[in-house]
């Protein structure tokens, strides 16, 4: 099961911020949090990922709180192209030396962006 | 420099048929994953490949196999096809395993009639 818990869906005015919500209470200490989009019919894409302290790139910037129980992903200036489903992710912890890539997508949040 | 290749991009099979879906990864990548995507599901990890190696698998059954080349070029297989199997998959290269940005194919959209 996913470890995290998002809204179902969001509005935002194009040209306005988008602030996604992602809830993940139950994080362990060596767990990443990656987000991920899905624009209909495609294949998902890779925004952003973090650890601990906020970050950000061209895309988009990831604020995680202090006791890393949440975080928002922030699309500055949203645009109609950015109509997508969002994905929170923790990736699983690593066992002994051996990584995993293995994502655990949950339902995500529908963002609608609006003219 | 090119993205994750999958073919083909559709297909349609009969029932009790097999399916082979094949994946060619960022050049340079070495690890290959597989999801499952329907609407009643969501997204579902199917298997990891790195180094031909198969490293997890997700809770499908054996009907559902995969193998990853030298190349690391990969293939799933699904045999004794269901109608339940209809479903759009995916397949995500990334460079090494762990902690690394995964880029997803367009996918390959299996309908079983």
């Amino acid at each position: 099961d996913a470890k995290t818990t998002q809204p179902p869906s969001m509005d935002c005015a194009e040209g306005r911020a988008a602030n996604l919500p992602c809830n993940h209470s139950t994080i362990s200490g060596n767990e990443y949090v990656y987000w991920y989009r899905q624009i209909h019919s495609q294949g998902p894409q890779y925004i952003i990922h973090g650890l601990k302290n906020n970050e950000t790139n061209e895309m988009a910037s990831l604020i995680i709180t202090e006791d890393r129980k949440s975080s928002t992903l922030i699309l500055p200036h949203a645009t109609l192209r950015d109509t997508a489903v969002y994905y929170c992710i923790v990736r699983p912890t690593q066992h002994g030396s051996s990584n995993t890539g293995k994502l655990i997508f949950g339902q995500g949040t529908t963002l609608q962006v609006k003219p | 420099k090119a993205g994750v290749t999958q073919t083909p991009r559709y297909l349609i099979k009969t029932r009790g048929q097999q399916v082979t879906l094949s994946c060619s990864p960022i050049s340079g990548h070495r690890s290959v994953s597989w999801y499952q995507q329907t609407p009643g599901q969501g997204l579902q990890f199917l298997f990891e490949y790195f180094s031909e190696t198969q490293r997890n698998k997700g809770n499908f059954p054996g009907r559902f196999s995969g193998r990853q080349f030298s190349n690391s070029r990969s293939e799933m297989n699904v045999s004794t096809l269901e109608l339940g199997d209809s479903a759009l998959y995916l397949c995500a290269s990334s460079f090494q395993q762990g902690v690394t940005e995964a880029f997803f194919g367009q996918g390959t959209r299996l309908t079983v009639v």
